[in-house]
């Protein structure tokens, strides 16, 4: 089953806007992971926020993370039309021997 | 450091047919995973190995099994394919995971498996 749902399920943007997208997860984490995945092909990791992080940046990547609500949200800033691509949210199970990710969330970036 | 490799990268199938997939991880990494990726259940995890052990398994009937060998590479197979089967799945692998479950997984691209 899936521990976490990225909100919303598809958005569309043009080049130069920001986007934001939301993963909300149903146990306790030690920490919260971000991938991209471009179309049918293998996943990529974007960024890890410890469970006692709030916020962390990499490069035009912002991720928050609010435990109190189970939520984390991902923000791309100034996007390109490369940025196209499904983003995942991920959370370990508690041996932490796998990740288990949400639905993802599908961004079209135009130029 | 070389990536993650999967052959083959696509496979026709036929149903009732079986099929071997396999994974080779970046050198140094000794956990291997295996997760599948349809367009209704999206991404779910299939199993884990750790030096040739496997360490959890997810919700898969026992038609789908892997094995790990000594130099890490990995295999998956699912016997008695059903259409429902026609999947992209994904390997990936990792280091030891942090004290506080830091457990990122590189990713190979894929075998893209069709049953008809």
């Amino acid at each position: 089953s899936q521990q976490g749902e990225e909100d919303p399920q598809a958005l569309s943007i043009q080049e130069g806007e920001n986007a934001t997208m939301n993963c909300s997860y149903k146990t306790s984490i030690n920490n919260l992971q971000w991938y991209r995945q471009n179309s049918g092909r293998g996943l990529v990791h974007l960024i890890l926020i410890r469970s006692n992080e709030r916020e962390k940046h990499s490069g035009r990547l912002r991720v928050t993370l609010d435990t109190s609500k189970k939520s984390s949200s991902l923000l791309i800033t100034a996007s390109r039309a490369a940025d196209t691509a499904s983003y995942f949210c991920a959370t370990a199970n508690q041996a932490g021997t796998a990740l288990i990710f949400g639905k993802g969330t599908t961004l079209s970036v135009s130029s | 450091k070389a990536g993650v490799t999967q052959t083959p990268r696509y496979l026709i199938k036929t149903r009732g047919q079986q099929v071997t997939l396999s994974c080779s991880p970046i050198s140094g990494h000794r956990s291997v995973s295996w997760y599948q990726q349809t367009p209704g259940q999206g991404l779910q995890f299939l199993f884990e190995y750790f030096s040739e052990t496997q360490r959890n398994k997810g919700n898969f009937p026992g038609r789908f099994s892997g094995r790990q060998f000594s130099n890490s590479r990995s295999e998956m197979n699912v016997s008695t394919l059903e259409l429902g089967d026609s999947a992209l799945y994904l390997c990936a692998s990792s280091s030891p995971p942090g004290q506080d479950f830091s457990y990122e997984q590189y990713f190979g691209p894929g075998t893209r498996l069709t049953v008809t």
